[in-house]
């Protein structure tokens, strides 16, 4: 059974760095391409960023390229999320989630507010 | 234009069908990809329902009931989510989602209220 547990979500200021953490078990994580996807408070789902399990291809979206890196350490069985340059419109949950290479599941999310 | 189009809400009683919808902005041929479809229920993370690209190609999410499955109407350029029997519990967000021109996509999401 896929497991996901992600950490690191915090209060922080406008402009602040914030570091993610998804740690996987139960599934061969090191066969399977991530994402993170994030969803404001009241709003829907908005993908943010994706991995595949080599780290070989990597995607952002348009609303966090050149401010969120994504990187992965098969070793460890962990996904993270580095956020630089933080602003009011990056508050939401952060989910780290697999589904288009073999199992399929997401984490219970870690909150990120950002605010001064 | 959003990629993916849902209708905001969706009503619908027990034991009626209910058909979701997620259309693809125009030029952008739904015949072509494959589509996810997601629930979320209050206060907890999606859970994957299915994937669905042909009747010869999607896939069943682990424990998902049969009475959840996917579909396309390529003259309405949208993949379709057809849950039947519907039960209180299927009272949910319900979001599309689909790989597009090195992103992933989601729809805005669709409420349906079983009553």
């Amino acid at each position: 059974e896929v497991q996901l547990v992600e950490s690191g979500g915090d209060l922080v200021q406008p402009g602040g760095s914030l570091r993610l953490s998804c740690a996987a078990s139960g599934f061969t994580f090191s066969n399977c391409n991530m994402n993170w996807v994030r969803q404001a408070p009241g709003k829907g789902l908005e993908w943010v960023s994706y991995i595949t399990s080599s780290s070989s291809t990597i995607y952002y979206a348009d609303s966090v390229t050149g401010r969120f890196t994504v990187s992965r350490d098969n070793a460890k069985n962990s996904l993270y999320l580095q956020m630089n340059s933080l602003t009011a419109e990056d508050t939401a949950v952060y989910y780290c989630a697999t589904w288009d290479s073999g199992p399929t599941g997401w984490g219970q999310g870690t909150l990120v507010s950002v605010s001064s | 234009q959003a990629v993916l189009t849902q209708p905001s809400s969706l009503s619908a009683s027990p034991g009626a069908s209910a058909s979701l919808t997620c259309t693809l902005r125009s030029g952008i041929n739904v015949a072509t990809y494959s589509m996810y479809w997601y629930q979320q229920r209050p206060g907890s993370p999606p859970q994957y329902l299915l994937r669905y690209k042909s009747d010869s190609d999607k896939r069943q999410g682990s424990g998902v009931p049969s009475r959840f499955s996917g579909s396309k109407d390529t003259s309405a350029n949208a993949g379709i989510l057809l849950i039947s029997g519907l039960q209180s519990e299927d009272e949910a967000d319900y979001y599309c989602l689909m790989y597009y021109s090195g992103a992933w996509v989601f729809g805005g999401g669709t409420k349906l209220t079983v009553l």
